[in-house]
């Protein structure tokens, strides 16, 4: 069974910028997280979906951050425009169910996002 | 204000060691308390958790031990390997009970386990 993929690993922008994110969790997972970690610091929830619907959002940092689960597949995480501080590695995770508590989350490898 | 706090930032033992990491919590409505293992160039895995009503749980070489009334819980190696080279987070999650997830991480532990 494949893993959370995530695209692209790494990602060099001018600040200014647009960049997407994007995230397959693993087939089947109705819930999916996305994080952040910035250098030294601890990992950060962004926000929750379950399947297509946001279920949690209070993590995201401002209103340049957009998080769309079309389909209830897929995510992407597109930040516009991109600033110094939103440089760091965003994971994605994804769950199965959270009928039955705790859910497994399995995380992606991340993609590391450079903002210049 | 940072909700949960992990120390050392960074750990060397040698092979055969017991490295122990340490993480505190304020909030007392978490209730699951998963530790996270994670390689260079993959995502965090899930290694071994605990919830608040035992005082320590042991998987393999890995224990979580837990004191509810310090609010602080740890991660042992036992016999640790080179192959443990890794870093190390704690998290706490709320709402066990209830149908959704958030995980609040500790910063994180680089342990080095030396040949």
């Amino acid at each position: 069974e494949a893993g959370v993929t995530q695209f692209p690993s790494h990602s060099v922008i001018e600040k200014g910028q647009t960049v997407t994110l994007r995230c397959d969790p693993i087939s089947g997972h109705d819930n999916l997280y996305w994080y952040r970690r910035v250098m030294g610091k601890e990992i950060k929830f962004l926000l929750h979906f379950v399947k297509e619907s946001k279920q949690d959002e209070s993590g995201m940092p401002n209103n340049r951050f957009l998080a769309e689960r079309t389909g209830g597949t897929y995510s992407t995480l597109k930040v516009q425009p991109a600033e110094l501080e939103d440089s760091g590695v965003y994971f994605c995770a994804s769950s199965q169910d959270t009928t039955f508590r705790p859910d497994t989350q399995y995380f992606g490898p991340g993609t590391r996002l450079t903002v210049l | 204000q940072q909700q949960v706090k992990q120390s050392p930032q960074s750990l060397i033992v040698q092979k055969g060691g017991i490295p122990i990491i340490n993480c505190a919590y304020e909030n007392t409505a978490f209730d699951y308390f998963p530790w996270y293992q994670q390689f260079p160039g993959k995502g965090p895995a899930l290694l071994i958790a605990i919830r608040p009503d035992v005082s320590e749980k042991k998987e393999g070489r890995f224990t979580i031990s837990f004191n509810k009334s310090a609010k602080q819980f740890s991660l042992h190696i036992m016999d640790s390997q080179p192959g443990d080279s890794a870093t190390y987070f704690c998290a706490a999650d709320i709402g066990l009970n209830s149908g959704y997830s958030t995980l609040t991480f500790g910063k994180g532990t680089m342990l080095l386990v030396s040949p």
